[in-house]
């Protein structure tokens, strides 16, 4: 079974401090990888995503992020946080194969609270 | 271009009654995806359907049933509601099975 672990729950930091939210996932197939963003009482944003190519993937608004296949990790990472990043991250993962082809798996997610 | 659509909004039950919400895809989008999002938790997979056929289904019991329609939008229902089926259900719409799923903005269901 395909397993994602958001290893904090919650992640305070002050404004334009740097940020790094991690994920862990368990797979023994290739996989595809996500980050979403959920702000109160909405749906989920994608942010950004790895699905080949080179490790080291960026969002439009300063977000990256590194997949690290011996660690099995992807790890989010912003240089300087604005208070408007405050949000509910999810880290998810996409099986390409078997019977589990095409569905989500998420992880439980991490609140980042950016302070003034 | 329009996002993901989903309808109502927020919608309140009582126990044992029953429910349908509804989710339009993106334009050209062909799957379907639907999530139970409990509160404090990450969404949980229920179903998947791609060209009006079911490609998936998650650990829920029978009481869920879904299906998609020749224009691609789809249906969830939920019989016999239960005080533990209260959630954000998710809408996601993507090109094909394995593509990039997109979310829609969700129906937050409460049972009483």
């Amino acid at each position: 079974a395909q397993s994602v672990t958001q290893l904090d729950s919650q992640v305070p930091v002050f404004e334009e401090a740097p940020v790094e939210l991690r994920c862990n996932y368990s797979s023994s197939v290739s996989v595809y990888l996500f980050w979403y963003v959920q702000y109160p009482n909405q749906g989920l944003q994608l942010l950004l995503k790895y699905l080949s190519g080179s490790t080291l993937v960026e969002s439009i608004n300063g977000f990256e992020a590194e997949f690290n296949k011996s660690q099995t990790s992807f790890h989010l990472r912003k240089p300087s946080v604005h208070i408007s990043d405050t949000a509910e991250y999810f880290c998810a993962v996409a099986v390409l194969r078997g019977s589990t082809l095409g569905r989500l798996y998420f992880g439980r997610g991490t609140q980042l609270t950016v302070w003034p | 271009d329009a996002g993901v659509t989903q309808s109502p909004t927020h919608l309140i039950k009582t126990r044992g009654q029953q429910v349908t919400l509804r989710c339009s895809p993106i334009s050209g989008h062909k799957s379907v995806s639907w999530y139970q999002q409990v509160l404090g938790q990450g969404p949980q997979f229920i179903f998947q359907y791609y060209e009006k056929e079911e490609r998936g289904r998650g650990n829920f019991p029978d009481r869920f049933s879904a299906r998609q329609f020749p224009n691609y939008s789809s249906e969830l229902n939920v019989n016999a509601l239960l005080l533990g089926d209260s959630a954000l259900y998710l809408c996601a719409s993507s090109l094909e099975e394995t593509d990039t799923q997109y979310f829609g903005p969700g129906t937050r269901l409460t049972v009483l």
